[in-house]
Parts: C-alpha cells; sequence; structure tokens
C-alpha cells in the first residue's frame, strides 16, 4: 500500500490564480481531510468527508472547494489563490468516522504552496 | 480560535535530559491523541488517550490524559536525538466524526 499520496510536493502561483492540490488513499478509508499547517498555528481543518458525495466544512473552508467522487480520491480546489493561502497542506485519511475520534488519521506527506 | 495550548512552544535540550509538554484547553474532549511530525512529513500518530486520568507509556514517552478530560500531558524520560521533532496534541468532541483540533504544537530539539 502507498497510503495517502499528495501531489504536487512544491507549488508556486500568482495571485489569482487556481489549481487543485491532488489526494489519494488506498487504504478503503471512508473519512478524508484537508489541513493546512502555518508557524505557531498547528493543524488546521479545511474540508472533511466522512464518505464519497460527502464532504463538509471545516474549520477554515473560504477560498478552498472539495469533491469526494470516489473512496479513494479527495482534491482541494483553490479557486482564486490568495498570498494568505500560502501554507503546507496536509491530506489524511482513516478508516471510519468515530463518534470518539480515536480513529488513527494518516497523513501524506504535504504540499507546500507559495502564492505570490 | 485555537482550543488547544501547548507549552513550551520551543525546547531545546541535551541527550539524557527529562521534559514534559502540556496541551491544555478550556473545553472537554472525549479522546486526545498526540502526532510527532519530523520535517518534510506528515504528522504521525503516537498514542490515543480517551478516559479521564488515563496513563498509556509507550517506551520512554509517558502521556496522561487530565481527570476532567480538558488537558493532556508528554513526559519524556531520557531524552536522544531521535526524538527531535514537532509534537502535536489533537483533541476530538463526541460526535464530531474524527474532526481533530489540533493544539500549537511544540518543537523539540535534542542535541548530543
Amino acid at each position: 500500500n502507498a497510503g495517502v499520496t499528495q501531489t504536487p510536493k512544491f507549488q508556486v502561483l500568482k495571485t489569482g490564480q487556481s489549481m487543485t492540490l491532488q489526494c489519494a488513499q488506498d487504504m478503503n478509508h471512508e473519512y478524508m481531510s484537508w489541513y493546512r499547517q502555518d508557524p505557531g498555528m498547528g493543524l488546521r481543518l479545511i474540508h472533511y468527508s466522512v464518505g464519497a458525495g460527502i464532504t463538509d466544512q471545516g474549520e477554515v473552508p473560504n477560498g478552498y472547494n472539495v469533491s469526494r467522487s470516489t473512496t479513494e480520491d479527495f482534491p482541494l480546489r483553490l479557486l482564486s489563490a490568495a498570498p494568505s493561502q500560502t501554507s503546507v497542506y496536509f491530506c489524511a485519511s482513516s478508516y471510519r468516522p468515530s463518534g470518539r475520534g480515536t480513529d488513527t488519521q494518516y497523513f501524506g506527506p504535504g504540499t507546500r504552496l507559495t502564492v505570490l | 480560535t485555537q482550543l488547544l495550548e501547548q507549552s513550551p512552544q520551543f525546547l531545546s535540550i541535551q541527550e539524557g535530559e527529562n521534559l514534559t509538554v502540556y496541551c491544555n484547553s478550556s473545553s472537554v474532549f472525549s479522546s486526545l491523541q498526540w502526532y510527532r511530525q519530523e520535517p518534510g512529513e506528515g504528522p504521525v500518530l503516537l498514542v490515543t488517550v480517551v478516559t479521564g486520568g488515563e496513563v498509556k507509556k509507550l517506551k520512554r514517552l509517558t502521556f496522561q490524559f487530565g481527570d476532567a478530560r480538558k488537558d493532556s500531558s508528554l513526559h519524556i524520560t531520557a531524552a536522544q536525538p531521535g526524538d527531535t521533532g514537532l509534537y502535536l496534541c489533537a483533541g476530538a468532541k463526541t460526535g464530531t466524526a474524527s474532526k481533530l483540533t489540533f493544539g500549537t504544537g511544540t518543537r523539540l530539539q535534542v542535541t548530543l
């Protein structure tokens, strides 16, 4: 198993450009999520999905869209990039949603995005 | 609003020293997890605690969940250079389907 894969690893955008960050997992996990990591702020949840066709907003969803057409893939779209979206983005997956949050979340290696 | 505050933010110690990292909140969590993250990689789960007062040991690492389930601590005995990394606590609330709130992080450096 490859686990959770993310592409690209690095990306530089100009303000106003759009792009899609790719995330895929081969563990048949139902739950997938996107986080952004900024210095001194830990990880903040952007969007998450509890299964194919179901998505919901996290803590910082503005400026980002997601869709979940398959169990394996969970792309994150930046509609019109802004410098405030410069960050490291992590995708994560877990086996199934747990009411107590005790599932192990498996993280991808991250995408480092810079918006000029 | 950051619900989980970690302290200290940075810690630089020598091999063999002991240290404790704290994770504090005013909110109650149904469970709390600790992750370690190395440069250029995603976080990796170390432990999950679910019961108030629970203590779990992982070799030289001891994790404790507060009685009121609002705080947690990570104690490392005889730190080694391999312990270097960013330590993150993450809390989940009942019924939130694995939505985690992450702490601010503690960056640990252990030198020879």
